[in-house]
């Protein structure tokens, strides 16, 4: 079963933040939080991961509560192409599993 | 240059039959991976492989095996398929080498209807 909950959609206009929510209140302290994306028809994408600090790529940013019991995705120029299914995940190990739950739609309106 | 590449893409065959379907990185990793996309877009790990060694087996049938000839492929052959069967299926890998939080990569499918 997957140890996160995020809200079943949300969605933002063009050209701005996108800002996707996640709870993982039952977080250990060797999970690190993940997050996936799929876009229709494709595969999973990765997009970053942290432990417990704050996270940026060339994708978006991760910003981890100070007590880690949830986490924020944050796309800062969100585009049409952004429109997908975003998974947060919580993972030990390195043979521990990838469980994905049911993910938020971020849809972007033009 | 696809990092990980499935084949076929989609996959129509009767009730009853034996198909394969094949997965190949060329990242490098050690680790490949076999998951299962329902109907409900539910998306469940199935095998893991690291090393060619067999590490992850969730609650499959038996009529499912993976093999793995090499750290670069990970084929699913499926028996007596049924109509349950028809989902897609996403191969992935990773390296478990070096710090222990590496990202899966994931190809784009396949597309497996049972008629």
């Amino acid at each position: 079963d997957a140890k996160t909950t995020q809200p079943p959609s949300m969605d933002c206009a063009e050209g701005r933040a996108a800002n996707l929510p996640c709870n993982h209140s039952t977080i250990s302290g060797n999970e690190y939080v993940y997050w996936y994306r799929q876009i229709h028809s494709q595969g999973p994408q990765y997009i970053i991961h942290g432990l417990k600090n704050n996270e940026t790529n060339e994708m978006a940013s991760l910003i981890i509560t100070e007590d880690r019991k949830s986490s924020t995705l944050i796309l800062p120029h969100a585009t049409l192409r952004d429109t997908a299914v975003y998974y947060c995940i919580v993972k030990a190990g390195a043979n521990s599993k990838l469980t994905f739950g049911k993910g938020i739609t971020l849809s972007v309106r033009p | 240059d696809t990092a990980v590449s499935q084949t076929p893409k989609y996959l129509v065959t009767q009730m009853g039959n034996d198909k394969s379907i094949k997965c190949e990185q060329n990242l490098g990793h050690d680790t490949m991976y076999w998951y299962k996309q329902d109907s409900k877009k539910f998306l469940k790990i199935m095998f893991s492989y690291n090393n060619k060694e067999l590490i992850i087996n969730e609650t499959v049938p038996n009529r499912f095996s993976p093999k793995s000839p090499d750290k670069a492929h990970l084929n699913l052959h499926i028996n007596s398929l049924e109509l349950g069967d028809s989902a897609v299926y996403f191969c992935a890998s990773s390296s478990l080498d070096g710090p222990d939080n590496q990202p899966q990569h994931f190809g784009d499918g396949t597309r497996l209807s049972i008629l």
